[in-house]
């Protein structure tokens, strides 16, 4: 299968702990993005990397998110001390830039659940 | 902020009805994409539209992008059960070489056979 991939598919875990999340870009895609999406809402931008670098970061992230993507290929998305309100679809998803079609293909997603 | 505002939120028709939702930014933008998410699905990638009025067909479903750059809409002709799953408008504000991609809420469309 050669699209993106994320791990776990779900999580369950009391407030307080800290989860992560990887993600596994398709292969020749340098872009990869995070976003986080709860029910009846769109996606809601968090970060995205260029590589290893990762140029931007939603001001609405609090400190407690932390992403790495430190090879520029697999990323990781970590959440410390983790709150109900945390409780969500995490969607990975990778692009090539500049090109005419810059489409983003996500990746089934990581459900967290915070009990 | 950037926002990019969709409605409407939900669409209820027969089939053979056509059905629009419609994107707003308050902010011009360098391009907008559209995605379709089927229930428990992600969103997948429909279109992108880049130039000022550009407009898009795909089979029944028709993409526009405003003079203004700051609108868009998609419409659907003659809608069938296959159509059914929430349509996302997502905007870039800015500059093109960013790759912050901003969505709407969605219109989520239910088709009645």
């Amino acid at each position: 299968d050669t699209g993106v991939s994320q791990d776990p598919r779900h999580k369950i875990t009391k407030r307080g702990q800290n989860v992560t999340f990887r993600c596994d870009p398709i292969s020749e895609h340098n872009r990869l993005y995070w976003y986080r999406q709860t029910l009846g809402q769109g996606p809601e931008f968090l970060t995205y990397f260029q590589n290893e670098a990762q140029l931007e970061k939603s001001r609405l992230l609090s400190n407690r998110f932390s992403a790495e993507r430190p090879k520029g290929s697999f990323s990781t998305l970590e959440i410390q001390r983790t709150e109900q309100g945390d409780s969500a679809m995490y969607l990975c998803a990778s692009s090539l830039p500049f090109s005419t079609n810059e489409k983003l293909f996500f990746g089934s997603g990581t459900q967290l659940s915070v009990l | 902020g950037q926002q990019v505002m969709q409605i409407p939120q939900y669409q209820h028709v027969q089939e053979g009805e056509d059905f629009t939702t419609y994107c707003n930014s308050s902010t011009t933008l360098s391009n907008i994409q559209w995605y379709k998410q089927r229930p428990g699905g992600h969103p997948v990638f429909l279109i992108q539209l880049v130039k000022s009025g550009e407009v898009k067909k795909q089979k029944r479903l028709t993409f526009q992008f405003g003079e203004a750059k700051k609108n868009s809409s998609l419409h659907i002709t003659a809608t069938q059960t296959t159509d059914v799953g929430t349509y996302f408008c997502a905007g870039k504000h800015g500059s093109s070489n960013t790759g912050k991609l901003i969505f709407g809420q969605g219109t989520t469309l239910q088709v009645k056979p």
